[in-house]
């Protein structure tokens, strides 16, 4: 499994943009970048994913170097709802009698934001 | 709320025994992926159905066991419970096998005394 390597912890003060950073030097050409983050007491949640171009949605944008080495996940306004491990994910497709979706977590970043 | 459902939310057991730990997948999602955390292990990566079928594996002991009904809900087996099996224990699913967010339950949180 190709891995990733974030901070273990960033502080962030509200309403300011944070960019959480991930390395993920291993990447082959068709593994996507996924970006999940569990708020306390709950399941992981999706946030977004890309591939080579940069992405945007609701939640937050994703901007994935030019090498596909590293990527950075920008929440453009943090809020105390935010705070939370977020999990930087190369998918690993490898399965058995079929493709798999399966994701492999790391440690993650454990964002806390100050009001 | 994700869609996905796990019962039972809390669970409390001895060692030795055995339990079953029930997940039903959001309407129309066919994968059901299954996952342990642990405070020391973090989130650990257990088995994935699609379909009925198994598609993947990771590090689930020969102790657990998990299966897909033809209603799409999955069950995972714990048998030979011992302390270190206490967990909170995840199911997410999935439209596709291969691609799509995963979209998980809020866990069971099993307690081996």
């Amino acid at each position: 499994d190709a891995k990733t390597t974030q901070p273990n912890s960033m502080e962030s003060n509200e309403e300011e943009p944070v960019h959480l950073p991930c390395n993920h030097s291993t990447i082959s050409g068709t593994d996507y970048i996924h970006w999940y983050r569990q708020l306390p007491s709950q399941g992981p949640e999706y946030v977004i994913h890309g591939l080579t171009s940069n992405v945007n949605n609701r939640m937050a944008s994703l901007a994935i170097a030019e090498d596909r080495k590293s990527s950075t996940l920008i929440l453009h306004r943090a809020t105390l709802r935010d705070a939370a491990v977020y999990y930087c994910i190369l998918r690993d497709q490898e399965g058995y009698g079929g493709a798999t979706n399966k994701l492999i977590f790391g440690t993650g970043t454990l964002l806390a934001v100050q009001p | 709320d994700s869609g996905v459902t796990q019962t039972p939310k809390h669970l409390i057991t001895a060692t030795g025994q055995r339990v079953t730990l029930r997940c039903s997948p959001r309407s129309g999602d066919l994968s059901v992926y299954w996952y342990q955390q642990s405070l020391d292990q973090g989130l650990q990566f257990l088995i994935h159905y699609y379909n009925g079928e198994e598609r993947a594996k990771g590090n689930i002991l020969e102790r657990f066991s998990a299966q897909q009904f033809p209603d799409l809900h999955s069950e995972l087996n714990l048998s030979s419970l011992e302390l270190g099996d206490s967990a909170l224990y995840f199911c997410a699913s999935s439209v596709r096998a291969n691609t799509g967010e995963l979209f998980f339950g809020e866990g069971s949180r099993l307690t081996v005394l």
